[in-house]
């Protein structure tokens, strides 16, 4: 079966970190941008970080600049976000995504980040 | 950042009905979006790239259209699995932005 796998979420308290790794099952990330996408309880979806397939170009939401790093590794088909200096308003759950330049084809089922004290 | 004004953002439509949903970007985006479905407790899924582009293994019921700052999602003789919620994004220029959704409801 085609999918991501999210792990790394959980209860943090505000200030500190995590962070979320992200796995292929059954595809490759070849050739392909990988984002993460979070969505904050009854709320809509947010984009928070793109990285290239050869990791030469990386984006992030205003929002968690300075605060976030999106990397990936290539051999082991998997993207990470370091999460340092988490807010309250960090708190969702957090989708990668696959986007091979025609949408954002896969998505992982959400791993769940509270940041709470 | 690119705003992406989508509407309505409730509508509530009946089995068999054909129902639009809009979204306007800020500025133009030429073709460069996308339109996902999501029901709760789930992740997206992608239905419609570069504006018109029907995904793989997604029903033909759905189309988009629209190019620059105007887009739409129809869906055509709704069916049950059909109510959930769709959102646009553009993907165009960073950041990306998503509309704020448009929860579609059974009458």
């Amino acid at each position: 079966e085609v999918q991501l796998v999210e792990t790394g979420g959980g209860l943090v308290k505000p200030g500190g970190s995590l962070r979320l790794s992200c796995a292929a099952v059954g595809l490759t990330f070849r050739g392909a941008r990988l984002n993460w996408v979070r969505q904050a309880p009854g709320k809509g979806l947010e984009w928070v970080s793109s990285i290239s397939h050869s990791s030469s170009h990386i984006y992030y939401i205003d929002s968690v600049k300075g605060r976030f790093t999106i990397s990936r590794d290539n051999a082991q088909n998997s993207v990470y976000l370091q999460m340092n200096s988490l807010r309250a308003e960090d708190t969702g759950v957090y989708y990668c995504t696959r986007d091979g330049s025609f949408g954002m084809d896969v998505w992982g089922q959400g791993t769940t980040v509270s940041v709470s004290s | 950042a690119i705003q992406m004004t989508q509407s309505p953002s409730s509508l509530s439509a009946s089995v068999g009905d054909t129902v639009t949903i809009s979204c306007r970007a800020s500025q133009g985006i030429r073709n460069d979006l996308g339109w996902y479905q999501q029901k709760p407790g789930k992740a997206p899924k992608l239905l419609i790239f570069a504006a018109s582009t029907l995904h793989s293994g997604v029903p033909s019921r759905f189309t988009g259209s629209g190019s620059d700052t105007d887009f739409t999602l129809t869906i055509s003789g709704l069916q049950p699995e059909d109510f959930a919620t769709y959102y646009c994004l553009q993907d165009y220029d960073y950041p990306f932005t998503f509309g704020q959704g448009t929860k579609l409801e059974i009458k």
